[in-house]
């Protein structure tokens, strides 16, 4: 009954290096979405994807930041060039059908020095 | 103004009280409400999600909405020490579903 699984759980860059995190969704789900978690801040929303397809990327950054979902395999969400202020937990989130009922993975904390 | 508000606390209170969280949001558009549970370096867990105004049950938990105010509750019951955590609503509607707004979240302690 796993979860939905994110890796690594840590990560630590430095400036300028690209940062990829991977996201494998519940079981029979086919919905992913990305968070990310400031210091001191909320969630935010950034990407919402089913396979192969983005949905809704209102939230993404719009430089620097990609994110995927392939046919086959994980969710992928790339960060080029890293800067400090890409400090954050990156949270996944996978449901079964596009919508609001959603279930959390635990968290890659991403650390640039 | 944010979408979503939400008093940030600290709270503490003893074990055994009745803990009540609560939101307010902005968007008329929602309609789909949540409450997630957060530990600490965790990610958050889905405590309860309703559609729409009234009020849900689980366990120790109720969830209320009323969306003529724009008002959303979480309700524990016999509060443990476990149950200290932060306590996040989310909303999500309109024309993206999949995208929930968070409020700041609560911290709660639960204290023997």
């Amino acid at each position: 009954n796993a979860g939905v699984m994110q890796n690594p759980r840590h990560l630590v860059r430095r400036r300028g290096q690209e940062a990829r995190l991977r996201c494998s969704p519940m079981k029979g789900h086919s919905h992913v979405y990305w968070y990310r978690q400031l210091p001191e801040e909320g969630l935010k929303f950034m990407v919402y994807l089913q396979k192969e397809n983005i949905i809704d990327e209102s939230g993404m950054p719009k430089e620097r930041f990609s994110a995927e979902f392939p046919k086959e395999g994980p969710s992928i969400l790339r960060i080029q060039q890293v800067v400090r202020g890409d400090s954050a937990a990156y949270f996944c989130a996978s449901s079964p059908a596009g919508g609001a009922e959603q279930f959390f993975g635990p968290g890659t904390r991403l650390t640039v020095l | 103004q944010k979408e979503v508000e939400q008093d940030p606390g600290p709270l503490s209170v003893p074990e055994g009280a009745i803990v009540s969280l609560n939101c307010t949001y902005s968007n008329s558009a929602f309609q789909y409400f949540m409450w997630y549970r957060q530990y600490s370096r965790k990610g958050p867990e889905l405590l309860m999600y309703t559609y729409s105004s009234g009020n849900k049950e689980d366990g120790r938990f109720t969830a209320q909405v009323d969306k003529s105010s724009k008002y959303i509750s979480l309700f524990i019951r016999d509060s443990q020490p476990s149950d200290s955590a932060t306590y996040l609503c989310a909303n999500a509607g309109g024309t993206s579903y999949g995208k929930l707004t968070f409020g700041q979240g609560t911290i709660l302690t639960v204290h023997p």
